[in-house]
C-alpha cells in the first residue's frame, strides 16, 4: 500500500446522498484507477485516468463520476448513492499500462 | 464478459505442500497477471506473464500460460501459513486496450500450519 492512500477508509451513508472518495499517490504515476470489489464478482473497473483531466469509463461506470485535477489525486463521486453501491472500493496506480499497485480500500455502506 | 475465472474457488492444504490455482479467460490478451489479497487489504502484484511466454518463475511461484487454451496456472511451492490469502488472475484484452484489467473472482487459499 506504500505510496497510495485512500480516504475515508470506512463510510456509512444514506441512499440519495452524494459521496466522494479520494485516492492520493506519492509515486507520480501516470495512470490511476477505481475498482469496486463485491463477492462473486471479483474486482470491476469503474473509471480510470491516463493523465490530469484525462479520464475514461470502465466496465461499471453508471452512477459514478471521477475527476483528476492533479497528478496525485483521483476522486470518485457517487452522485446519488444507492444500496447497490455498497461495496469495497480500491484505487490503483500504474506507471505503465501493466502492473498496478493498489491502495488499502474504502468500505462503503449505503443504507 | 472478459472476466477470468479461477479454479478452484477455495483450496485448503497443509504447510509444505504445493498449491495450484488455475485461471481461464475468454479473449486474446497481451499479458496475464496474478495478484494476491490478504483479508481486508488491497491487492499485491505477484507476477506478470506475457502472451508470448509459456512459463515464468519468481521465488516459490511458477506461472504457466497456454494461449491456445486461454488458461494459466499459478503454482506455489512449499507453501507457508503466510501464503494464506486470495489469489486473483487479471487479464488485459487486446481489443479493450491495456488500461482495462479484468479480474477473476479469485481462489481462496488456506495453508494449515
Amino acid at each position: 500500500d506504500a505510496g497510495i492512500t485512500q480516504s475515508p477508509r470506512h463510510k456509512v451513508t444514506e441512499t440519495g446522498t452524494p459521496v466522494t472518495l479520494r485516492c492520493h499517490q506519492t509515486e507520480n504515476h501516470r495512470y490511476m484507477y477505481w475498482y469496486r470489489q463485491d463477492p462473486g464478482h471479483g474486482l470491476r473497473l469503474i473509471h480510470y485516468s491516463y493523465g490530469v483531466k484525462d479520464t475514461d469509463k470502465g466496465e461499471v461506470s453508471d452512477g459514478y463520476s471521477v475527476s483528476r485535477s492533479k497528478t496525485e489525486d483521483f476522486l470518485l463521486t457517487l452522485e446519488s448513492a444507492t444500496s447497490s453501491q455498497t461495496s469495497v472500493y480500491f484505487c490503483a496506480i500504474s506507471a505503465i499500462q501493466e502492473t498496478q499497485y493498489f491502495g488499502p480500500g474504502t468500505r462503503l455502506l449505503v443504507l | 464478459s472478459q472476466q477470468g475465472e479461477e479454479d478452484p474457488q477455495a483450496l485448503s492444504i497443509q504447510e509444505g505442500e504445493n498449491a495450484t490455482m488455475n485461471c481461464s479467460y475468454k479473449t486474446s490478451i497481451n499479458n496475464l497477471q496474478w495478484y494476491r489479497q490478504n483479508s481486508g487489504r488491497g491487492l499485491v502484484h505477484l507476477i506478470l506473464i506475457r502472451s508470448n511466454e509459456r512459463e515464468k518463475h519468481s521465488g516459490r511461484l511458477r506461472v504457466t500460460l497456454d494461449t491456445s487454451k486461454k488458461s494459466s496456472s499459478l503454482l506455489i511451492t512449499a507453501s507457508r501459513a503466510a501464503d494464506t490469502a486470495s489469489y486473483f488472475c487479471a487479464t488485459d484484452a487486446v481489443q479493450a486496450g491495456a488500461n482495462n484489467l479484468f479480474f477473476g473472482t479469485g481462489t481462496r487459499l488456506t495453508v494449515i500450519p
